[in-house]
Parts: structure tokens; C-alpha cells; sequence
């Protein structure tokens, strides 16, 4: 069966530092595999995609995320974490014959200045 | 171009009471997909479009659901008769076809008393 986790519930980062925010993954096909973002009192918003390519994704807002198939991990990285990246991240993943999204249960980012 | 709009953004109803939420996709989103997010779990699957066609209602958890999206624009989910346990976030997104993101709405939060 298909399933994503998220390890941690809750991650802490002081303004400035790198931030990683972990996604594993099972699914029996190929995987697509999406970051989402949710501000409080707002809804989610697409940050990364990996389809296939480049195992190293870009995405909005500064995030990229690193696609490795041999760990079957998708974790959300950022150079520099800002305050205003405190939310909620939720990884979701899907095989290339389907579409519905499997969701992780989402990590709550706090940026600490 | 307007994003993903979900009406209402706040529900509050008795038991036994029928809720109907209200989804606008993008226009031109062909697909239209309803997830739910009960506190503190994993957002679920509930049922995807392809226009007005029903293509997957696996995750829809009983036949007190019930999703329609008459002419293939914006689509409507009835609960009826509401139970406690529906209480949650109420997703919609939509996407131009199946390999695209899925963009989601703001959300309706129904909370069932």
C-alpha cells in the first residue's frame, strides 16, 4: 500500500539557518511526489514537484527538495530559514498510473527569530 | 486568474443536520478532486471528477456523501444526515490534467455538534 511519512511533527529553526523538513515514502510504482504548504487560516499551497529529471527540484519561496530513490526519501530543504516560512508542510506522494494524493500527516515549521 | 474558491469557509451544524459545501475549480481544470483532513490525521482522499464523470469515489467513507459537479464547473458535497465524526477540513483542488499539481481552496471547516 501506498503511505508517506513524516517523521517529526514539529521542527524549530532560528532565522537564518538551514532547514530540512523529512518526507519518506512507499509506493509500488514509480513516484510523483509533492510538497504543499498551509499558512495559518489559509489553504495549501503548491511548493515542488518531482516528476522525473533532475533529482534536485526548485520550488517557490527559496525551497528545493532532493528526490532519492535508494533511501525512497523527498525531504524539503532551505539554505536560510525566514520567519515568515513558519507553517505547516505536508509531503504527498502519488504512482504514475493514479492520481489521488497520499498524504504525509504534516510538519509544523517554526522559525524562531 | 482566480485560484481554487470553496464556500463556505466555516460550517457549524447539529447532528443529523445536511451540510452541502461548494467547490469552483480553475476554469479549464478538467479535474476536480475532494480531500478531508480530520484533526490532526492525515488528509484523505475522497472522490475525483473528470469534468461531470465520476472517475474514483473509493474514498468516500459512506453513502451519507454525496459529490456532483452537474456540467462539469463547480461541484457540490451534500452530508446528510451530518454525524460527529465528519467534523474536519474540507478540501478542493483542481488540476489541468492528471500529471499537473493540484491546486487546493482555502477549505471548509465543518464542525458537526
Amino acid at each position: 500500500a501506498q503511505s508517506v511519512a513524516q517523521p517529526e511533527d514539529q521542527v524549530n529553526v532560528a532565522e537564518g539557518n538551514p532547514l530540512t523538513v523529512k518526507c519518506t515514502y512507499s509506493v509500488s510504482g514509480n513516484p510523483y511526489l509533492f510538497w504543499y504548504v498551509q499558512y495559518p487560516n489559509r489553504g495549501l499551497q503548491f511548493l515542488l514537484k518531482y516528476i522525473t529529471g533532475d533529482n534536485l527540484v526548485k520550488g517557490s519561496y527559496g525551497f528545493e527538495a532532493e528526490f532519492n530513490k535508494s533511501q525512497t526519501s523527498f525531504h524539503l530543504k532551505k539554505p536560510s530559514a525566514l520567519v515568515s516560512d513558519s507553517a505547516l508542510y505536508f509531503c504527498a506522494v502519488r504512482e504514475n498510473s493514479n492520481y489521488q494524493l497520499i498524504w504525509g500527516a504534516g510538519t509544523k515549521l517554526i522559525i524562531k527569530p | 486568474e482566480a485560484g481554487v474558491t470553496q464556500f463556505p469557509s466555516h460550517s457549524v451544524i447539529e447532528k443529523g443536520q445536511t451540510v452541502t459545501l461548494r467547490c469552483d475549480p480553475i476554469s479549464g481544470h478538467d479535474n476536480l478532486y475532494w480531500y478531508r483532513r480530520v484533526m490532526g490525521k492525515e488528509i484523505k482522499f475522497l472522490l475525483h471528477f473528470v469534468k461531470e464523470s465520476k472517475q474514483d469515489e473509493s474514498g468516500m467513507p459512506n453513502n451519507r456523501f454525496l459529490a456532483e459537479r452537474t456540467g462539469g464547473t463547480y461541484s457540490t458535497l451534500k452530508v446528510q444526515p451530518a454525524e460527529l465524526e465528519d467534523s474536519g477540513v474540507y478540501f478542493c483542488a483542481s488540476s489541468q490534467d492528471l500529471r499537473s499539481e493540484q491546486y487546493f481552496g482555502p477549505g471548509t471547516r465543518l464542525t458537526v455538534t
